[in-house]
Formats: C-alpha cells, sequence, structure tokens
C-alpha cells in the first residue's frame, strides 16, 4: 500500500484566499484523522472521523476551518479565509481495525 | 483532563544508548505509542505497548511500562545518528483519540 497520501505537500498562500488541503487515506482504513502540528502548540488533533462521518470536530479552531469526507477514499480539510496565524504542518492520519493510526507526510502550510 | 509530558532534548554519543521518558495522567490508556518524526516528513510509528505489559522489546527498541506510576520509557540501544529525530509518546485515550506528547529531540553525536 502507499500509505497515507496528502497533497499539496507545500502551501504558500496570501492572508484571507481560501486554502484546502487533501488526504488519501489507507485503503481499508474506516477512521481519518487531521492534526495540526506548530512549534507553540505542539501536534493537536482537529477533526476525526469514521465511516465518512464527523465523530468530533472540538478540536477545530474556527469555523474558519472545515472538513469534509465525501468517500473513503478522500478528504478535505479547508481553510477560508487563511491567516498568518493557520501557517503550519498538517498531517492526515488513518486508522483500520487495530488501534494505530498511521500518518501521512504532511502539508506544510505558509499563509503571507 | 488526559496530558501527556516528555523532555524536549535528549543529546547521547553514538554507540550509547538513549532512554526518553514520558508521563501520562490517564490511567484508562489501552495502548501507549512511541512514533518518530525525522526533519520534514510525517509520524512514524515506532513500537505500542498494550496496557497489561510492562516490557516489551523489537531490536533494538525496548519499552517499559510502569502502570502504577504513568510512566513510559523507551530505549535505543546502540544508538546511530540516523536515530536522530523527534520522538512522541502518544496514549489512545477512548479508543478513538491519541493524545501525543510534546516530543523529545533527540541528537545523536559522534
Amino acid at each position: 500500500d502507499a500509505g497515507v497520501i496528502q497533497s499539496p505537500r507545500h502551501e504558500v498562500t496570501e492572508m484571507g484566499q481560501e486554502v484546502t488541503l487533501r488526504c488519501k487515506p489507507i485503503s481499508g482504513h474506516d477512521y481519518l484523522f487531521w492534526y495540526r502540528q506548530t512549534m507553540m502548540r505542539g501536534l493537536e488533533l482537529l477533526i476525526y472521523f469514521n465511516n465518512n462521518v464527523p465523530i468530533d470536530d472540538s478540536g477545530m479552531p474556527e469555523d474558519r476551518f472545515s472538513a469534509k469526507m465525501p468517500n473513503a477514499s478522500f478528504s478535505t480539510l479547508k481553510i477560508q479565509p487563511s491567516e498568518p496565524r493557520d501557517s503550519a504542518v498538517y498531517f492526515c492520519a488513518s486508522r483500520g481495525d487495530a488501534d494505530t493510526q498511521y500518518f501521512g507526510p504532511g502539508t506544510r502550510l505558509t499563509v503571507l | 483532563g488526559e496530558d501527556v509530558e516528555q523532555s524536549l532534548f535528549l543529546s547521547v554519543r553514538e554507540g550509547d544508548s538513549s532512554v526518553i521518558n514520558c508521563t501520562y495522567t490517564d490511567s484508562s490508556s489501552t495502548y501507549l505509542y512511541w512514533y518518530k518524526q525525522e526533519p520534514g516528513a510525517g509520524l512514524q510509528l515506532l513500537t505500542y505497548i498494550f496496557s497489561n505489559m510492562d516490557m516489551k522489546q523489537d531490536q533494538r527498541l525496548t519499552v517499559l511500562l510502569n502502570k502504577k506510576d504513568k510512566h513510559l520509557s523507551l530505549r535505543i540501544a546502540d544508538t546511530q545518528t540516523g536515530d536522530s529525530a523527534i520522538y512522541f509518546c502518544a496514549e489512545s485515550y477512548n479508543t478513538d483519540k491519541l493524545i501525543f506528547g510534546t516530543g523529545t529531540r533527540l541528537q545523536v553525536f559522534p
């Protein structure tokens, strides 16, 4: 298996623009997690899905953030409008029957 | 609430053993994990231990769990420069979520 795939790997945008991050989980995994990593706050869970349904979005920082999972093989995390403080590395992870989460390589977002 | 703590830095000489420590607060944790993050990369699962175990060994890695003290450690034998990375401890909480520590940056010098 190719593992968790994220795109783009790097994104540079200007404040106020919409940003869409994409994730393809490992085939057969029914859990998908979105994390954000910064130097100041470490690794934060933003939202997670089970069988394409959002289970817990309490980590989503503001209404500017939204996530969708239209099918078992694709999820998006959208920031609209983006702000400089959203600059971070965003990770997607997926999990199957076992408790182990497998992480993607991350998307490094820079908002100018 | 649940919390996982780690020291921020560890520096060791190549060939020595490294011991990375972690404390957690949730006594109902089912699994405890160690992840490794190399620069510019995602988190890679190294090993995990079930909460009813005291020790798990996997090649150069030894995980020790002290449930009474809520203390988890990762020992890397014969540490190599390729082991330089950030190591995260994590506990499973309510099965679905993982609570991560702050990460310990391991630097291996020749």
